[in-house]
């Protein structure tokens, strides 16, 4: 089995300030993890990934994600928050091997204050 | 813009009633995925399919069911909604080998 947790239900930063949102997971053979974002009565839009190589992955919205592999994180983060980022944050992996579906995080929400 | 779509955005239907939502893509994806969501809060998955002919349930029990007769289509159905069956459902898409799925805007059900 697969899972992923995000152990924040929210996350609160200020404008500017960095933002860090966790994520762990577990998955048996290498992993594929993602980073989506979803702003009220929208779907799931993708952030980043990270399948292999760098662990440090580059996505939209000055966005950047570090894939440690021993202890199984995949953090979300942006140097300078901007209060255009509040919204929904999700994680998800899937696995290398067999007929694999996506599985995401319970989610966290990101609030930026001005 | 992602090329899946989902309709209808919106549905008010009565108890009883059977229903399908419809999802399609046209980027020729293996995979297809259906979510449940309460606004807000997490994402369940209820169906996936890998191929054509291919289903499974998800992780999260529905008693809706799915097929999937052509490649670009996975339609999802409810003999007979409930209240509880009200919720967002998110389509989504994606090519096996470590790509991102692409989702479709959800369609909002509301069982009155």
């Amino acid at each position: 089995a697969q899972s992923v947790a995000q152990p924040e239900d929210q996350v609160n930063v200020a404008e500017g300030n960095p933002l860090t949102v966790k994520c762990t997971y577990s998955v048996s053979g290498n992993p594929y993890l993602f980073w989506y974002v979803q702003y009220p009565n929208r779907g799931l839009q993708f952030l980043l990934k990270y399948i292999t190589g760098d662990n440090l992955v580059k996505g939209s919205y000055g966005f950047e994600a570090e894939f440690n592999k021993s202890q199984t994180s995949f953090h979300l983060k942006k140097p300078s928050a901007l209060v255009s980022d509040s919204a929904l944050y999700f994680c998800a992996v899937t696995g290398d091997t067999g007929r694999r579906a996506l599985t995401f995080g319970s989610g966290t929400r990101l609030q930026v204050q001005p | 813009e992602a090329d899946i779509y989902q309709t209808p955005r919106y549905l008010v239907i009565g108890t009883g009633k059977k229903i399908t939502l419809e999802c399609s893509q046209t980027m020729g994806h293996d995979k297809m995925y259906w979510y449940q969501q309460d606004p807000g809060m997490e994402l369940h998955l209820i169906h996936y399919s890998y191929g054509v002919n291919s289903t499974e349930k998800g992780d999260l029990s529905s008693e809706s069911t799915v097929s999937r007769i052509r490649t670009e289509h996975f339609p999802l159905t409810l003999e007979s909604a409930r209240p509880s069956h009200t919720s967002q459902y998110l389509c989504a898409s994606s090519v096996t080998g470590g790509t991102e799925a692409f989702f479709g805007q959800g369609t909002r059900l509301t069982v009155v």
